[in-house]
């Protein structure tokens, strides 16, 4: 088993959705929690990040964590045609490696 | 935000050559950089983990003789490619650490054909 599960998708919704992206994650010492936006041929570009549970929110996008089930999301709300990337999510514990999901793969149909 | 850049972005080189990757943190002092392998359509597979000052870390199957690392600043490290073969064409990413705490910044990666 993975230590960190993400649905590959491909996801495909129509502009002005809101978006769910959803991880899990089977480690109890991940303390922080990121999502990472990938376009296709660059780095990922850091969205989002959290440490243990709750919420946070910025602009269109808000990330979830739930320590009780070992649950990640990411909302993206009136999603753009320009959100059409690779959204990756990441936890990391006391150390600072990162462990990564494989990713899903999202488009937003204009 | 901080920004962590890579150089070169493309790069292509003959099978037997090698190939140095820089990966700077322009903004902040990183003292712990990782790179990380990319195939397409996959996730990022760590390689190394590099502390400023000290050797590097490698990851299981990692081969630390042919992937070269050196940290030796703490706003430059570098991973050079040797003896490069076709399947050594990837993707390769480095990401930064400012030390202990999140948020981990990734650079553009630089995409390696050998040919």
């Amino acid at each position: 088993q993975k230590e960190v599960e993400q649905d590959p998708g491909p996801l495909s919704v129509p502009e002005g959705a809101i978006v769910s992206l959803n991880c899990t994650y089977s480690n109890s010492a991940f303390q922080y929690f990121m999502w990472y936006r990938q376009y296709s041929r660059k780095g990922p570009e850091l969205l989002m990040y959290t440490y243990s549970s709750g919420n946070k929110e910025d602009g269109r996008f808000t990330a979830q964590v739930d320590k009780s089930s070992k649950y990640i999301s990411l909302f993206i709300r009136d999603s753009q045609p320009s959100d059409s990337a690779t959204y990756l999510c990441a936890a990391r514990g006391g150390n600072e490696k990162l462990t990564f999901g494989t990713g899903t793969r999202l488009t937003i149909i204009p | 935000g901080a920004v962590v850049s890579q150089h070169p972005s493309w790069v292509i080189c003959k099978s037997g050559t090698s190939v140095k990757i820089e990966c700077r943190s322009l903004d902040f002092q990183a003292t712990t950089m990782f790179w990380y392998r990319q195939f397409p359509k996959q996730s990022l597979m760590l390689m190394a983990t590099s502390n400023e000052g000290s050797k590097a870390t490698y990851e299981q199957g990692v081969e630390k003789d042919k992937f070269l690392i050196n940290h030796a600043s703490l706003t430059l490290s570098t991973l050079t490619v040797t003896s490069a073969h076709p399947e050594d064409s990837s993707f390769y990413i480095c990401s930064a650490s400012a030390g202990g705490l999140p948020p981990i910044y990734f650079g553009e990666g630089s995409w390696l054909t050998v040919v």
